[in-house]
This record gives structure tokens, C-alpha cells and sequence, in this order.
């Protein structure tokens, strides 16, 4: 089955203790990336990657870190968390060939992780 | 100004109700047109996608792009308790764009 895996699922975690939320797919997706969703303000991409080894800043790339030093895991990482950075988010994949969405690629997202930071 | 409008609702419906939800967007580029579908505590799924102006049909659901208006809408027929969730339009220009979302509830 067609599956994007986020762990943790939910997270409560205190300002400044560095946590690293998990995305694995098993659909050998080129591209993958980060979003957050906030209420009122939708879907905001924080990172993308479109290969091993390349990824690159989206629209709230501050706080978070990305790697993708395999093509399926793209793990985020919040250094030092702190409590703007509450939100429920969610790795997306895509076979991708020329960006998000172009020729009724379908893009694939996980199924959330929701993360406090008190 | 965003990018792409989309009133956030909430809107509930009858059953059997047809439902219009609709979005606005200012950049005149974006060619493809996308409708996902958000479940309560589950990760979006495309719904429908459409490329340039025009009607695309699936089921009960129809998917309209409106160019020349920046507008684009989502109609879902015989609307169903099942239908019930937040909706989301999105658009690509390169990269992808999403609205707000639309959180519908279809009442028995």
C-alpha cells in the first residue's frame, strides 16, 4: 500500500529540548517536503527536497531542519522548539516531475503529526 | 493580499444538498487547479485536478476554473453525511499554493 509515515504522531515537548519528527515513503518518490497548518492560515510549506542530497527553503523555513540523505526518509528537525512552532504538520511526497501538482502527479501526504510546545 | 482566498466556512448542508465552495486567486499564472479533501485528524487527498479554464466531472463532484475571474469552485451533488470535511483548493505555479480550506459538514 501507497503509504507517507510520520512519527510521532502527537508530541508534546518544552521550549528548547531538540526533537526530530520521522517521514518515510515507500512509493520511491523523487520529491518530498514539510507543511504546516495553522488555523486561518492553510497548508505552508516549510522545506522541500526534490532528490537525495538536495533540498531547499519554502515558505517558513525558519526554526526547522531538513536532511535527505535517503530518498525515502526526509526527516524535520525543530533544534530548539519553542512554542510558535505548535502546529500540526505534515511530510507530503510526489513522484514530481517538474514540481508540485504539474501533470496530475498526485501529491501524497501523511497523516499528521500534531506538536505542542509548552 | 494572499495569494489564493478561500472562505474558511463553517458551512453545513442538508443532506442530499448541493454544495458550492469556491476559492479566489490573484496570480494570473497558475495554470493547474487542484481540490483536496481533509478528513478530521487525517492528512489531505486529492479530490480533483483540472489544467487551464474549463468543467472537469467526477462522480458527483465537478471541478470549474474560471481564468478570466481568478475564480474557481468545487460542486459536490446528493451531498453526503461522508462528504463532511475541510476542503482545500490549490494551485501551482511552479510551486504549490493552497487556499485556507473549506470546512463543510453535511447533516443527516
Amino acid at each position: 500500500e501507497a503509504q507517507v509515515t510520520q512519527n510521532p504522531r502527537y508530541l508534546i515537548t518544552v521550549t528548547g529540548k531538540k526533537l526530530t519528527v520521522t517521514c518515510s515513503q515507500n512509493m520511491n518518490h523523487e520529491y518530498m517536503s514539510w507543511y504546516r497548518q495553522d488555523p486561518g492560515l492553510g497548508l505552508r510549506q516549510i522545506y522541500y527536497s526534490m532528490n537525495v542530497e538536495v533540498t531547499d527553503k519554502g515558505d517558513v523555513p525558519e526554526g526547522y531542519k531538513v536532511s535527505r540523505k535517503e530518498k525515502r526518509n526526509f526527516p524535520l528537525i525543530l533544534e530548539s522548539p519553542s512554542p510558535n512552532q505548535t502546529s500540526l504538520y505534515f511530510c507530503a511526497s510526489s513522484p514530481g516531475l517538474g514540481g508540485w501538482g504539474l501533470s496530475g502527479n498526485t501529491i501524497y501526504f501523511g497523516e499528521g503529526s500534531w506538536l505542542t510546545v509548552v | 493580499q494572499k495569494e489564493v482566498e478561500q472562505d474558511p466556512g463553517p458551512l453545513s448542508v442538508p443532506e442530499g444538498a448541493i454544495v458550492s465552495l469556491n476559492c479566489t486567486y490573484s496570480n494570473s499564472a497558475f495554470q493547474y487547479f487542484m481540490w483536496y479533501r481533509q478528513y478530521s485528524r487525517k492528512g489531505p487527498e486529492l479530490l480533483m485536478y483540472t489544467y487551464s479554464s474549463g468543467n472537469k466531472e467526477d462522480g458527483r463532484f465537478t471541478a470549474q476554473v474560471d481564468k478570466s475571474s481568478k475564480y474557481i469552485s468545487l460542486f459536490i451533488r446528493d451531498s453526503q453525511p461522508s462528504d463532511s470535511a475541510t476542503y482545500l483548493c490549490a494551485m501551482n505555479e511552479g510551486k504549490l499554493i493552497f487556499g485556507q480550506g473549506t470546512e463543510l459538514s453535511v447533516k443527516p
